[in-house]
């Protein structure tokens, strides 16, 4: 099956710009989408496709993809931005399995 | 505005089956793709698996043995069954909606709408 790979942790400073990458051989077939994930509250799909924004989610959060690697930016990070972010993909291997990253945890110091 | 509302039993026991359903509310249950993912404390999210409108379905392959995911079209309603459940499938579970489909050269796979969440506990 196929997997997504984030780094575990990364921090940025207030008010800067911090990307979070999502790397996997499904990406070079499917966009990913990424999701916000805050303790005790469910999952926020922030970002999916080419380049789009759910309605309400702060145009500060944008999305790339190069190869087998798919990137969400913040630029000017805010506190409550703070949270797991999780990248995710449909499998392309033909098995049609759903995968999710392992996350990464954003830290805005 | 699609909600999702989910129930079923918090507690188990090891070895007891896991019965989880999700309501569709709002929206609808055709051309969808209808996914339980759960959390256990500390880790990651694990997708379990997906049905569509048709009952099509897809699992995880570390799971399949143990998963069944079913629909209801006329209540938009499905549900999840995970049997011979252990310590280590205490989680929080949760049902949302999935969609895919092409977009220029490449496809996209997206979940936009998701249940609150519902904790369980397998313990004896």
């Amino acid at each position: 099956s196929s997997e997504l790979t984030q780094d575990p942790a990364v921090s940025v400073a207030l008010g800067q710009t911090v990307r979070i990458t999502c790397q996997g051989d499904s990406l070079r077939r499917y966009y990913a989408a990424w999701y916000q994930h805050r303790p005790g509250q469910a999952p926020l799909l922030v970002m999916y496709g080419i380049n789009n924004r759910p309605s309400g989610i702060p145009d500060r959060f944008s999305g790339s993809r190069s190869g087998a690697t798919a990137s969400l930016t913040i630029t000017a990070a805010q506190a409550e931005d703070e949270a797991d972010y999780y990248c995710n993909s449909r499998d392309s291997s033909g098995n049609h399995e759903v995968v999710f990253g392992g996350g990464t945890k954003l830290t805005v110091l | 505005q699609v909600q999702l509302q989910q129930w079923g039993a918090g507690l188990l026991k090891p070895s007891e089956t896991l019965s989880l359903t999700c309501a569709v509310y709002g929206g609808s249950f055709s051309g969808y793709y209808w996914n339980w993912i759960r959390q256990p404390p500390g880790k990651g999210l694990e997708w379990i698996g997906e049905i569509n409108h048709s009952g099509s379905t897809n699992y995880n392959p570390s799971l399949k043995s143990r998963v069944t995911i079913s629909g209801d079209t006329s209540k938009s309603q499905f549900s999840l069954k995970l049997s011979s459940v252990t310590a280590a499938e205490t989680a929080v579970y949760y049902c949302a909606r999935g969609r895919s489909g092409p977009n220029l050269a490449f496809y996209y796979y997206y979940m936009d709408v998701w249940g609150r969440g519902i904790t369980v506990t397998v313990s004896s």
